[in-house]
């Protein structure tokens, strides 16, 4: 069980384009979901909290109107990357913790690398 | 104060071996602390978890050790076997409904066959 499923996998995209990155939670519901960036042998970088029926919640530094973030349902959250550049270039990965518990646990999807030429 | 450091970068293990990665965190409120595995070109999965009120915790080749009076804990991999061989992630999180959680650097551990 809880299962997180993000798709694309992989995409790549010209400058100036805007892609759209979902994670999905499988087996049970996410009022919240995470999203992060990682570079390449780094950490995971915390950028929003998403939540379920609200606006999300940016870490600071992060730009709220470039990385789109709508978790419209407890099931989906989506991440769009507006603009996109090379800069912006890297591994994206969401997170979902399962509703109505104390638990702490997260779920990680299995990241989305993504490469603007 | 919301660091988590993570050591050390990498580390190289004999099959059959013990991999040792320690982390320590400053925070207090942190009460909640788990493991990551990552392989390549994949998001983390969750190995073992421990709060606080415990010393270690242990489950089938992975044992959590945790020191609170240091703010130090550690994950042990015993038998270490090459399919072990990815990068680990320690991470703290604190109580209050955020569960925000806050990511050590990362070790990347190799296990020689």
């Amino acid at each position: 069980g809880a299962v997180v499923s993000q798709h694309p996998s992989r995409v790549i995209c010209k400058s100036g384009t805007s892609v759209k990155i979902e994670c999905r939670s499988l087996d049970f519901q996410a009022t919240t979901m995470f999203w992060y960036r990682q570079f390449p042998k780094q950490s995971l970088m915390l950028m929003a909290t998403s939540n379920e029926g609200s606006k999300a919640t940016y870490e600071q530094g992060v730009e709220k109107d470039k990385f789109l973030i709508n978790h419209a349902s407890l099931t989906l959250s989506t991440l769009t990357v507006t603009s996109a550049h090379p800069e912006d270039s890297s591994f994206y990965i969401c997170s979902a913790r399962p509703t109505g518990t104390k638990n702490e646990k997260l779920f990680f999807g299995s990241g989305t690398q993504l490469s603007v030429l | 104060q919301q660091q988590v450091k993570q050591s050390p970068q990498s580390l190289i293990v004999q099959k059959g071996g013990i991999s040792i990665i320690n982390c320590a965190y400053e925070n207090t409120a942190f009460d909640y602390f788990p493991w990551y595995q990552q392989f390549p070109g994949k998001g983390p999965a969750l190995l073992i978890a421990i709060r606080p009120d415990v010393s270690e915790k242990k489950e089938g080749r992975f044992t959590i050790s945790f020191n609170k009076s240091a703010k130090q804990f550690s994950l042990h991999i015993m038998d270490s076997q090459p399919g072990d061989s990815a990068t680990y992630f320690c991470a703290a999180s604190r109580g209050g409904g955020t569960y925000k959680y806050i990511f050590g650097t990362g070790t990347r551990l190799k296990v020689l066959a």
